[in-house]
């Protein structure tokens, strides 16, 4: 069975500083695809970014950049120049090859909060 | 496009009762899946639809059925109702043709079960 861990509850960080958020996953599958979903207040679910496992190179999407360590089976988030916008909940979620399941795995979350 | 519309937003229920709760897909996303969010935890996958047939089932007992109408639409109906059902139930919609593999979220729906 797949999992994903995020191991950091709550995170807080100095708005306009970098913060990074952990995940680690497990899984026997060589292709998969994973992501960061947001969970604002308002709790509506927002993509974040997205990585799939067959690119070497890391995914960026404006401040928000991925480090993934395949081999680690490790994904971590990185917010540059935090905005008092992200703060949310932070989902890091797994999702294996398509026709196998189609099923999504979701982490724990982390609570980030940045502060004024 | 229109995104991701649940209904209800709230309910509250009591013990033994059915519910049905209900998702409108985005324009143009063939396959929906519902997800159960217990307080201070991630989503767990219920099941996912695809053209009116359930694709896929996370470890839900068969008291968690669905559907999925012609227009994309789709119910989720969970019959006698459990104190730990309680939680806030989330649609997410994809177009399983392009190969993104993106889900779009509803708001949600919070069910209360007393």
């Amino acid at each position: 069975a797949q999992t994903v861990t995020q191991s950091q509850p709550e995170m807080s960080v100095q708005e306009a500083e970098t913060v990074t958020l952990s995940c680690t996953y497990d899984t026997s599958e060589s292709n998969y695809y994973l992501f960061w979903y947001k969970q604002p207040p308002s709790r509506q679910m927002i993509l974040v970014i997205r990585q799939e496992a067959y690119k070497q190179q890391n995914a960026t999407e404006n401040r928000f950049s991925v480090n993934f360590q395949k081999a680690a089976k490790s994904f971590s988030l990185k917010i540059s120049d935090s905005q008092l916008g992200d703060t949310a909940m932070y989902f890091c979620a797994f999702m294996k090859p398509p026709n196998t399941g189609n099923q999504f795995y979701f982490g724990t979350g982390t609570s980030l909060t940045v502060i004024p | 496009e229109t995104g991701v519309t649940q209904s209800p937003t709230h309910l509250i229920k009591t013990r033994g009762q059915q519910v049905t709760l209900r998702c409108s897909s985005q324009s143009g996303h063939n396959t929906v899946s519902w997800y159960q969010q217990a307080l201070g935890q991630g989503p767990q996958f219920i099941f996912q639809y695809y053209r009116e047939e359930e694709n896929g089932r996370g470890n839900f007992p068969p008291r968690f059925s669905g559907l999925q109408f012609p227009n994309y639409s789709s119910e989720l109906n969970v019959n006698a109702l459990e104190l730990d059902d309680s939680a806030l139930y989330l649609c997410a919609s994809r177009d399983s043709s392009t190969g993104a593999n993106v889900l779009t979220f509803g708001a949600g729906s919070r069910l209360t079960v007393l």
